[in-house]
């Protein structure tokens, strides 16, 4: 079955450390995405990548990083920069970037916590 | 900038009423996309619209673009318990910015 994969699913992090959440795809898409929803909200886009080797910062990028190196793979690192992480991270992805309009498929979603 | 106001935050209905969610926006938009969240779960896709003054039906939804594409509505009829959820609205800028709404939660009491 083609979808896309988060893991892990619940993920604790020590205050000063990174940690790196992964999401891959098997549907074939370009664009991939990152939110970050917290309790009660909408989603805020965090980083988006509209093809390989190239991705943009979206409206909280500050105190994240990602890479975009395989088509099915968009890993989002949470830095220790990033003074409030505990959210619940949603890994997208579409068939062509924003602009095309497309659907997004998400995955799962990564709950991380504060030790 | 441009922004995306959803309404209402939360709705409770007794099973069998009828719900409806609002997006508005302060500009024109390009189009509008509608998604749902089952508590705990991850948004999926209900459906895309484009066109001015497009209706758009799925079942018991019915999905409505504006004249003047400014503004959007999700109406369910006769609600059932498994219709919880979060229902979002999401729209692109004409310069590709992707916005959500902040949700509609609805509650169905059974």
């Amino acid at each position: 079955d083609g979808g896309i994969t988060q893991s892990p699913k619940y993920l604790f992090r020590k205050e000063g450390q990174n940690v790196t959440l992964s999401c891959e795809q098997n549907l074939n898409h370009d664009a991939m995405y990152w939110y970050r929803q917290d309790p009660g909200q909408g989603l805020r886009l965090i980083y988006y990548s509209q093809i390989v080797n190239d991705f943009q910062k979206g409206d909280i990028a500050e105190g994240y990083s990602v890479s975009r190196e395989k088509k099915e793979s968009f890993p989002l690192t949470v830095t220790s920069a990033q003074k409030n992480p505990t959210a619940f991270y949603l890994c997208a992805s579409s068939i062509a970037g924003q602009l095309a309009n497309q659907p997004q498929h998400f995955g799962d979603g990564t709950r991380l916590s504060i030790l | 900038g441009q922004q995306v106001m959803q309404i209402p935050q939360y709705q409770h209905v007794q099973e069998g009423e009828d719900f409806t969610t609002y997006c508005n926006s302060s500009t024109t938009l390009s189009n509008i996309q509608w998604y749902k969240q089952r508590p705990g779960g991850h948004p999926v896709f209900l459906i895309q619209l484009v066109k001015s003054g497009e209706v758009k039906k799925q079942k018991r939804l019915t999905f409505q673009f504006g004249e003047a594409k400014k503004n959007s509505s999700l109406h369910l009829t006769a609600t059932q318990t498994t219709d919880v959820g979060t229902y979002f609205c999401l729209h692109s800028s004409n310069t590709g910015k992707l916005i959500f709404g902040q949700g509609t939660t609805l509650q169905v009491k059974p």
